[in-house]
Formats: C-alpha cells, structure tokens, sequence
C-alpha cells in the first residue's frame, strides 16, 4: 500500500525556522515526484512546489520561490519542506501529495503550521 | 500563469440529484486536467486524471469530460457521502499545478 506519513503539528514563533517531513513507503519513493499543497484556514489549495527524489531536481511555483526550500533525502525516502523565517502568514494545513502520470495520487495525512507569538 | 476558474463556488443538491461541475482554463491545457474531492479535516482524494480517467477505486458515478480549456465533473446520482469539496487541477503547465478555488457541495 502507498502511503505517505507526515511529521506532526507545530506551532512557532514569527522569525523562527522549521522543517517538516513527508516519508513514504509501498513504492519506489525515487520512481515518482514528491509535491508540496498549502492550504491556507478555510481557503482552497496551492501548489507550493515538486522534487524528485531520484535526482533532488526541485521545481517551484513562483509564488513559493525564494519562500520556502524542498528537499528529499531517497536513503530514508523522505521529502522536506522547510521555512529559514517562518511569518504569521505561513500558517496554514500543509501536504505532500505522490504525482503519478498527471495527477497526485496519494497524499499524506497533512501537517498543520501555527505561526503565533 | 495558468489560470483555473470552477463554476459554480458552491451548490445545494439532494440524495439521488445529478450534479455538474465546471472547470475552465485561462489557456488551452489538452486534457491535462484532475479532479480532487476533499472532505473537512482531511486530504484531497484523487478522482479523475487526465479530464476523463477514472481514478482506481472510485465509484463509476464519478466521470469527467473536456479537453481544451472546458471541463466537467459529473456526479450522476448523489450519495450522502458525496458532500464534499471538489477542485480541479491543471498538470500542463510545471510547476505550477494550479488548483481551481473549490466547489463546495451541500445537502439541500
């Protein structure tokens, strides 16, 4: 079975950093990209961004350049999303979704980012 | 930018209705176009790829129509469990995969 873990909750402080996990497992996680989907409170969703895992090639939505860094580590088949500088604004539900063919197909359970002084 | 405009942003419907949701693009996309249903409090579920293909899994009273810059999806005979939100996604243009704003379906 595909499956795709995400790491849990946080909660930070404006200007602090962090970095949240997406492992996954029941396929060749170097075969298939890795995607990013934010989703901001009560709003609809956005595609932050894509890597594949085989070769770290890493794409960006130009909205999400320069704001946030993807990467993957293939020996533990986990992908990353990272903050240097986290804002009030980057609260929101983030997942990581597999795209196969055209269209993610598996998804992870979502990591909620609460960004609060 | 590609630019995806679902129509209508939300809808009313009972048990048993037929229901049809569209999707537009600002340019043309072929029929690199995907369905997602989303349920509150958890991840999107993959529906249709490719404007017509029927995702494993998913029940045949799902089905997707277009190719260009015009979409559909189709529910042909509502279930209670179909009450959801539903976006469409282009996958032309890389790496922006944009998503539609949602259509949310309620009970009437």
């Amino acid at each position: 079975e595909v499956q795709l873990v995400q790491s849990g909750a946080e909660v930070k402080k404006p200007g602090e950093s962090l970095k949240i996990s997406c492992k996954g497992s029941g396929y060749s996680f170097t075969s298939y990209w890795i995607g990013w989907v934010r989703q901001m409170p009560g709003k609809g969703l956005e595609w932050m961004g894509i890597i594949y895992p085989g070769d770290s090639d890493t794409r960006y939505s130009p909205s999400f350049q320069g704001q946030v860094t993807i990467s993957a580590d293939k020996s533990i088949s986990t992908a990353y999303l990272q903050w240097s500088s986290l804002k009030a604004s980057d609260t929101a539900m983030y997942y990581c979704a597999r795209r196969s063919r055209i269209a993610a197909d598996a998804w992870g359970q979502g990591t909620m980012v609460t960004v609060s002084s | 930018d590609i630019q995806m405009t679902q129509s209508p942003s939300s809808l009313s419907a009972s048990v048993g209705d037929r229901v049809t949701i569209t999707c537009r693009a600002s340019q043309s996309i072929s029929s690199y176009l995907n369905w997602y249903q989303q349920k509150p409090g958890k991840a999107p579920k993959l529906l249709i790829y490719a404007a017509s293909s029927l995702q494993s899994g998913v029940p045949s009273r799902f089905s997707g129509s277009g190719s260009g810059t015009d979409f559909t999806l189709t529910i042909s005979s509502l279930q209670p469990e179909d009450f959801a939100t539903y976006y469409c996604q282009q996958s032309y243009s890389t790496p922006q995969y944009s998503f539609g704003q949602g259509t949310k379906l309620e009970i009437k």
